[in-house]
C-alpha cells in the first residue's frame, strides 16, 4: 500500500543538538510538506517543497531546515536554534494542485530531555 | 491570505446525537475546503473535501458538510454520533496559488454515553 512513513515515533533531544526527522512517501507526489501540532493551535506549516531541490518557508521556519533531494524524501532538521522544539511533528504530500488533499503520515513526537 | 475559524474546541455530544462542528473560512477567492478527522498519536485522515462542484459533500464514516457561499462556511455534520467519532476534527482552505494549506484550531469531539 502507498503511504507516508515518518520515523522515528518518538524522538527526544538534548539542549543545543540538532535532530533529523525523516519523511518518505511513496504515492509519486510531487508537493510535500512539514507541520509541527502543539495542543490548541492546530497545524502550523514549517516548510514546503513542491518540486524536487526547491522548498519555500511556511509561518514557522526559524530554527528548522530541509532538504529535498529526492522526490521521495523531505526530512526535517530541528536545529538547537529552535527554542522550544517539544511539539507533535506532521509530514504530508500531495498530487500539486490546491483542489488536492494532503496525505499525512503518522507523526514524530519530539521531546527535549 | 486564507485562514479558517473554528469555534469552541471542545464539543460535547451524546451518543446518538447530532454532530455539528462549525467552520468560517476567509478567503479572496473561490475557495477548496477539507476536513480532517486525527485520532489520538496519528496523522490526519481526510473526511471530505468540496473543490467546487456540488455544494453538499459527503464523506467518509457518514460525515457530510454543506458549503454556503454567503455565509462563508462550510460546517461538518452527522446524523448519530457513534463512540467511535471521538476524535479532534480539522478544517482547512486551500491557496489556490501554492498548494498551502491553513488549518483551523480544531475540535475535540467527545461522546458521552
Amino acid at each position: 500500500d502507498g503511504g507516508i512513513t515518518q520515523s522515528p515515533k518518538y524522538l527526544f533531544r538534548k539542549e543545543g543538538q540538532n535532530v533529523t526527522l525523516s519523511c518518505e512517501q511513496n504515492l509519486n507526489h510531487d508537493a510535500m510538506y512539514w507541520y509541527r501540532q502543539d495542543p490548541g493551535q492546530g497545524l502550523r506549516l514549517i516548510y514546503y517543497s513542491q518540486i524536487v531541490n526547491d522548498f519555500q518557508k511556511g509561518d514557522i521556519a526559524e530554527g528548522y531546515s530541509v532538504s529535498r533531494e529526492k522526490k521521495e524524501s523531505f526530512p526535517l532538521t530541528v536545529t538547537s536554534a529552535q527554542k522550544n522544539p517539544t511539539a507533535f511533528y506532521l509530514c504530508a504530500s500531495s498530487i500539486f494542485g490546491g483542489n488536492q488533499p494532503q496525505h499525512f503520515g503518522d507523526g514524530t513526537r519530539l521531546s527535549i530531555l | 491570505a486564507q485562514s479558517v475559524t473554528q469555534l469552541g474546541s471542545h464539543v460535547s455530544v451524546s451518543e446518538g446525537a447530532l454532530v455539528l462542528l462549525r467552520c468560517n473560512y476567509s478567503s479572496s477567492v473561490p475557495p477548496y475546503l477539507f476536513w480532517y478527522v486525527q485520532y489520538p498519536n496519528q496523522g490526519l485522515q481526510l473526511l471530505l473535501k468540496y473543490t467546487s462542484a456540488a455544494t453538499l459533500v459527503k464523506g467518509i464514516n457518514g460525515f457530510e458538510a454543506e458549503f454556503k457561499k454567503s455565509e462563508t462556511s462550510f460546517h461538518l455534520t452527522k446524523p448519530s454520533a457513534h463512540m467511535s467519532d471521538a476524535a479532534e476534527y480539522f478544517c482547512a482552505v486551500s491557496d489556490r496559488g501554492n498548494n498551502r494549506l491553513a488549518f483551523g484550531k480544531g475540535n475535540q469531539v467527545v461522546v458521552i454515553p
